[in-house]
């Protein structure tokens, strides 16, 4: 069966600081991989999407980006935080179009 | 962009309860989805349902595409139902990410 992995948990960074959250599928080739973030009390928008090695499509100008170096591997940044970037960041994969979430990462800038 | 929107966004009810939670959405789709936050923030894949409806457990979900909008029912509700549910819209198809309405928050109080 597919598994989908998030780390880390939890973080808390000081603004200004470089960010990297690694998302991996398992189970699954060549699966359409999503970041979505979630801002306290509110619903999920959807940041990135890529449907295959090094193609990467950005749904909002932001302070971040992605990267996807491998078939299974979905990787979120950010060169310098800011107080906005916190939230709860999510990332799915496509399943004959249903989409499946991972447990997210909780980021805190301070 | 598509438009969801969802009601009521705050419900209340006592254990056992029946509850209706409505979905509307502003353009044709292919995919709709309905999850479950918990309090946890993980997504809980409750129906892929862009048309017709579906059965599971105390849980059914039914979408008229024609009309643009979908219902999740909820019967003799548990406390363990408490959380966030989200109706997420995918108007176009394959790599396309979801948009999400901003939820419906469900208290069942025992």
């Amino acid at each position: 069966s597919q598994t989908i992995h998030q780390w880390p948990a939890t973080l808390v960074q000081p603004v200004g600081s470089p960010l990297s959250l690694e998302c991996t599928v398992e189970g699954t080739s060549n699966p359409n991989l999503y970041w979505y973030r979630q801002a306290a009390g509110r619903g999920l928008q959807l940041l990135f999407y890529s449907v295959g090695i090094g193609q990467i499509s950005s749904e909002v100008p932001q302070n971040l980006s992605a990267s996807r170096p491998q078939d299974r591997q979905f990787i979120l940044s950010s060169k310098k935080l800011l107080l906005s970037d916190s939230g709860f960041y999510l990332c799915a994969w496509n399943s004959y179009n249903e989409q499946f979430f991972g447990p997210g990462t909780r980021l805190t800038v301070l | 962009g598509i438009q969801v929107e969802q009601s009521p966004p705050d419900l209340i009810l006592q254990e056992g309860a029946n509850s209706t939670l409505r979905c509307n959405f502003s353009d044709s789709v292919n995919n709709l989805q309905w999850f479950h936050q918990n309090p946890w923030g993980q997504l809980i894949n409750l129906f892929y349902i862009p048309s017709g409806t579906k059965q599971n457990g105390r849980l059914s979900a039914t979408t008229v595409a024609t009309e643009r909008y979908s219902l999740l029912y909820i019967s003799s509700s548990q406390t363990t139902d408490s959380g966030v549910y989200f109706c997420a819209v995918d108007p176009g198809g394959g790599a396309d990410g979801l948009t999400f309405g901003k939820g419906t928050h469900l208290i069942i109080q025992p």
